[in-house]
């Protein structure tokens, strides 16, 4: 356990459905990371936050999808209407400001169907 | 330019070998590189990281090689067990900037008992 925790833990829905994920870092880490991992592959980087700023969205986030993280603390991943090729695992990193390793939650298994 | 190759995707080895996983990068602006261990399941877990001003670090029985001149860096795993059967990653990042990993595409290690 890293001490980063993911809700939930796994999420089935449908197609077009609205999707929320819930990330609370380590309590004294300002950096957050969004990453997606999808089966066999290494995560890929979503979106960046450095206190409740974000500073960083990948391509790979369309414009359904959008990430807050309200006063620095926990964060949130929403995907509205959800699509099949959003089935993945999404995974939350935190780290400290002035330090470089990156603690990973147990991340959130979306199936889309 | 921001590709982490890794190999080989997959690798056997019997109890108490040394595997042994290779990682080829081109931005010579990364100069930070970790390697993950992940079970099916879960989360990345940090095990092991180096930056480009040393040429080999150990810890336990995982070390890393690092060739700058070749933009490659390898992982280790010394007395090999069964319980190290999981998935490796290796990732790097740039020190300035969102510190964000790029990850190289995963090689599954099983350890035969």
């Amino acid at each position: 356990d890293t001490g980063v925790s993911q809700d939930p833990r796994h999420k089935i829905t449908k197609r077009g459905q609205n999707v929320t994920f819930r990330c609370d870092p380590i309590s004294e880490h300002n950096r957050l990371y969004w990453y997606r991992q999808t089966l066999g592959q290494g995560p890929e980087f979503l979106t960046y936050f450095q206190n409740e700023a974000q500073l960083e969205k990948s391509r790979l986030l369309s414009d359904r999808f959008s990430a807050e993280r309200p006063k620095g603390s926990f964060s949130t991943l929403e995907i509205q209407r959800t699509e099949q090729g959003d089935s993945a695992m999404y995974l939350c990193a935190s780290s400290l400001g002035l330090r470089d390793e990156q603690y990973f939650g147990p991340g959130t298994r979306l199936t889309v169907t | 330019q921001q590709q982490v190759k890794q190999s080989p995707q997959s690798l056997i080895v019997q109890k108490g070998g040394i595997p042994i996983i290779n990682c080829a990068y081109e931005n010579t602006a990364f100069d930070y590189f970790p390697w993950y261990q992940q079970f099916p399941g879960k989360g990345p877990a940090l095990l092991i990281a180096i930056r480009p001003d040393v040429s080999e670090k150990k810890e336990g029985r995982f070390t890393i090689s690092f060739n700058k001149s070749a933009k490659q860096f390898s992982l280790h795993i010394m007395d090999s067990q069964p319980g190290d059967s999981a998935t490796y990653f290796c990732a790097a990042s740039m020190l300035s900037g969102t510190y964000k990993y790029i990850f190289g595409t995963g090689t599954r290690l099983k350890v035969l008992a």
